[in-house]
């Protein structure tokens, strides 16, 4: 099976713009969850979504937004991007089968640079 | 607040020799704990997991220890090799979060032939 992909891998955005990040989790997951990786605050949940509704919700402002799309195919938006949003931004999936807890598979992430 | 915690920011190990990373939790709700390893630039890759109703699983060279009354798991990897030198994340999850990952901030691990 193919691993969760994710697009772009490398973005550049200036202050103030927004950004739309991608991702395909694995054939058959039907759960996909974002995450950002900073150097200062490490791995920290973002949000979650199955069957196209958001489950659970990270500590993010509401500038951090995403969505699912009937496919499992999930996106995550952030607006008026801010110094502090440069991050490597992870999409994980899981497939959901046997309850809410099951191991989770990462994509490569995206790489965000904000100037 | 830091609710999962990896103490060691390295550890260098001989190749050959076993490797043990530790990881402690707060959170007496987490009931489900797994181990990543992470290369630069790339994503977490999942290695192995435990849950809170056993004390020990195991898989290849990886095994971890989990001990539920010192809210303390561990990874034992062995023998340890030059491609396992990466970061090792430690995550915690809770039936009542859902599917929601909490991590520690990572060991760097480094395996010298």
């Amino acid at each position: 099976k193919a691993g969760v992909t994710q697009t772009p891998r490398y973005l550049i955005k200036t202050r103030g713009q927004q950004v739309t990040l991608s991702c395909s989790p694995i054939s058959g997951h039907r759960s996909v969850s974002w995450y950002q990786q900073t150097p200062g605050q490490g791995l920290q949940f973002l949000f979650e979504y199955f069957s196209e509704t958001q489950r659970n919700k990270g500590n993010f402002p509401g500038r951090f937004s995403g969505r699912q799309f009937s496919n499992s195919r999930s996106e995550m938006n952030v607006s008026t991007l801010e110094l502090g949003d440069s991050a490597l931004y992870l999409c994980a999936s899981s497939p959901l089968e046997a309850g809410f807890q099951e191991t989770q598979y990462f994509g490569p992430g995206t790489r965000l640079l904000v100037l | 607040d830091q609710q999962v915690k990896q103490n060691s920011p390295s550890l260098s190990v001989q190749e050959g020799r076993i490797s043990i990373l530790n990881c402690d939790y707060t959170n007496s709700m987490f009931d489900y704990f797994l181990w990543y390893k992470k290369y630069p630039a790339e994503g977490p890759t999942f290695l192995i997991s435990i849950s809170s109703i056993k004390d020990k699983n195991e898989d290849g060279r990886f095994t971890v220890f989990l001990n539920k009354s010192a809210k303390h798991l561990s990874l034992h990897i062995v023998p340890s090799q030059p491609g396992d030198s990466a970061v090792y994340f430690c995550a915690a999850s809770a039936k009542v979060y859902g599917n929601k990952l909490v991590f520690g901030a990572g060991t760097i691990l480094r395996v010298k032939s």
